[in-house]
């Protein structure tokens, strides 16, 4: 079965500084990947996706992820953090094929200093 | 353009008594529908998922059931609610094509006192 880890639990950064959230997989072949937002007391938000193709990937609000083949890695950037950032983040993989059932990693909650 | 809804919002529960959350789809037909819960500081938790109507996997054996009585509308219930049942419960909705993402519903704070 495959297993997502997301490594830092909490992270703070200022406001205008860069920002990097990892995230790695455990499967045996290359699974969908995925990184979705929540803001408290809502819905998760899809912030980018992988599929196949180019490994840099351009999502919303200026983040972006870069899959890494051989670190089984998605890990999430953002050059410049606005406190609105700030919010509950998680990266997600689908098997590619077989049943979709998605496994979310625990997620890593943003913290923005103004 | 497709939406999601979920209700009650809010719902607060004495242990024992039952549960029912309702999801329910617009805009779209045949989704697939999953039902999840988060637990603070623990992630999401798939509990159900179904790929049409009558049609209902268990991810995770407990006191909670699923039943998806029209296309769009997924329900979730408890005969008889738990302490541990409280939690964030999430609806989700995707196409049932390979790759494509997940939609979720604002989501249920339920609270069992």
């Amino acid at each position: 079965a495959q297993s997502v880890t997301q490594p830092d639990i909490h992270i703070t950064v200022s406001e205008g500084a860069s920002l990097e959230l990892r995230c790695n997989y455990s499967y045996g072949a290359t699974p969908y990947l995925f990184w979705y937002v929540q803001s408290p007391g809502q819905g998760l938000q899809l912030l980018l996706k992988y599929f196949s193709g180019d490994t840099l990937v351009q999502g919303i609000k200026g983040f972006e992820a870069e899959f890494k083949r051989s670190q089984s890695s998605f890990n999430l950037r953002k050059p410049s953090v606005h406190w609105s950032d700030a919010a509950e983040y998680f990266c997600a993989v689908v098997p590619s094929g077989g049943s979709y059932i998605p496994t979310f990693g625990r997620g890593t909650s943003l913290i923005v200093h103004p | 353009s497709q939406t999601i809804h979920q209700w009650p919002a809010t719902l607060v529960q004495p242990v024992g008594s039952p549960l029912s959350l309702e999801c329910t789809v617009e805009g779209t037909s045949n989704p697939n529908l999953y039902w999840y819960r988060q637990a603070a500081g623990r992630g999401l938790q798939l509990l159900f998922y179904s790929v049409g109507i009558g049609q209902i996997s268990s991810e995770v054996p407990q006191n909670l059931s699923a039943s998806r009585p029209q296309d769009r509308q997924f329900i979730l219930s408890s005969k008889k609610l738990l302490l541990s049942d409280s939690g964030f419960y999430l609806c989700a909705w995707r196409l049932g094509r390979s790759g494509n993402e997940q939609f979720f519903g604002p989501g249920t704070r339920l609270t069992v006192l």
